[in-house]
């Protein structure tokens, strides 16, 4: 069955050092995004990619990056880590712009 | 800003009565709206999607979209304790830009 995966599930680390999540799905879906969600906050739209070598900035993009080699991986990088970036990220993917998405279980982040 | 109103509850509902979600959406160029349901420590899940005004059935789920009052809910029928969630509403502007999601209703089905 196809379906998309987060690594890992859970993430410690330390303020200032860099730090990449993992999403792969085999759903061969176009668009794949990247979400954080907080208390307070709800989901919140960090990344987007439309296709392959294609990526956009969404809501909450600062400290992040994303790059897109392939058609069922978009790996989220937090070039320097900051303890406001401890949250649960959820990466997710669509077929089309209007599409319903589709999410994976999530990575949760702690940034000490 | 785009923004998706919803009212965070949490609501309660006795077991077997209708649950009755609602949220309300800032962006008049919104096409496709979504209802996905969140257990505690789990990621969304679609229960509904809805593109067109009126109402949108399934099972003991309907959707109901109202553009011109920029309103969208969810009533859940015959209510059951696993029904116990947050439901997040999200919205869509039709291109692949994301969805923009409301803080979600947490919602308790009372046995």
């Amino acid at each position: 069955d196809a379906e998309i995966t987060q690594s890992p599930r859970h993430k410690i680390t330390e303020t200032g050092r860099q730090v990449t999540l993992a999403c792969h799905q085999t759903w061969n879906h176009n668009n794949m995004f990247w979400y954080r969600q907080d208390l307070g906050h709800g989901l919140r739209l960090i990344h987007y990619s439309y296709g392959v070598q294609d990526t956009n900035k969404g809501e909450v993009s600062d400290g992040y990056s994303v790059s897109r080699s392939n058609t069922e991986d978009l790996p989220l990088t937090l070039e320097s880590a900051a303890s406001s970036q401890t949250s649960v990220y959820f990466c997710a993917s669509s077929l089309g712009g209007a599409d319903t998405q589709y999410f994976g279980p999530g990575t949760r982040l702690t940034v000490l | 800003q785009k923004e998706v109103e919803q009212n965070s509850g949490p609501l309660s509902v006795p077991e077997g009565a209708i649950a009755s979600l609602n949220c309300t959406y800032s962006d008049r160029g919104s096409q496709s709206f979504f209802w996905y349901r969140q257990y505690s420590g789990k990621s969304p899940e679609l229960i509904m999607s809805i593109y067109s005004n009126g109402d949108k059935e399934d099972g003991r789920f309907t959707a109901q979209l109202n553009k011109a009052s920029q309103y969208v809910s969810l009533l859940i029928r015959d209510s059951q304790p696993s029904d116990s969630a947050t439901y997040l509403c999200a919205a869509s502007g039709g291109g692949a830009d994301g969805l923009t999601f409301g803080k979600g209703t947490h919602l308790i089905i009372q046995p």
